[in-house]
């Protein structure tokens, strides 16, 4: 079993509205979760990373279940650049700073 | 965030050969990862380089095919040596933020593009 699962996608989204998608993990020790977005032969940029509380940044929303062991990304209000691949990264369980990455959920946002 | 420069940002190599990818960051930092990707899957963590002391490999590479040099807080090689097409892929080296806030978080280079015929 992967650490980190996600959806491979592609989401097809309309220009201006809501998609949204999950990731599971497998290590409840973990401690500290991303998202990143990739694009087509570029680095991953980290996008946000994601709080027990929730958080929100402009159109991204981000969502912790511990219990469950997923994180959500929603993005709202959909642009045409928004279209990458969005990678959930979660670290080890340790207190330093390895990762495990996601295979990515690729969004292709259309006009 | 760090501003992380890698050299070559690309190459294509003849198998059996060996090359060396530098990876420099802005600012000084503790720890600079190595990681992989191969065509249309994720990264995988080659290893850990700390300043001072051994890289740490992660299962299923060794310092023998991926030598790493941290000769300061700034700087590091990855050496992919005797290679094969099996390594043809992107190199990725990254550091975590020098925002001690930022818990794990970690940025990039923008990759070695490697291909090996």
């Amino acid at each position: 079993r992967k650490e980190v699962e996600q959806d491979p996608g592609p989401f097809n989204v309309p220009e201006g509205a809501t998609v949204a998608f999950n990731c599971t993990y497998s290590n409840s020790a973990s401690q500290s979760f991303f998202w990143y977005r990739q694009d087509c032969r570029k680095e991953p940029k980290l996008l946000m990373s994601v709080y027990s509380s929730g958080n929100e940044d402009g159109r991204f929303t981000a969502q912790l279940n511990r219990a469950s062991q997923y994180i959500s990304l929603l993005i709202r209000d959909s642009k045409l650049s928004d279209s990458a691949t969005y990678l959930c990264v979660v670290n080890g369980g340790d207190s330093w700073g390895k990762l495990q990455f996601g295979a990515g959920t690729q969004v292709v946002v259309t006009p | 965030s760090a501003v992380i420069s890698q050299k070559p940002s690309r190459d294509i190599c003849q198998r059996g050969t060996s090359l060396t990818i530098q990876c420099q960051v802005d600012s000084q930092v503790t720890m600079m990862f190595w990681y992989r990707q191969q065509p249309g899957q994720s990264l995988t963590l080659i290893a850990t380089a700390n300043q001072g002391s051994e890289a740490t490999y992660e299962s299923g590479f060794v310092i023998d095919k991926f030598p790493i040099s941290r000769p300061n807080l700034t700087f590091s090689t990855l050496t992919v040596s005797n290679m094969s097409p099996e390594d043809s892929s992107i190199y990725l080296c990254s550091v975590e933020s020098p925002d001690r806030s930022s818990y794990n978080e970690q940025f990039f280079g923008p990759g070695t593009r490697l291909t090996v015929l």
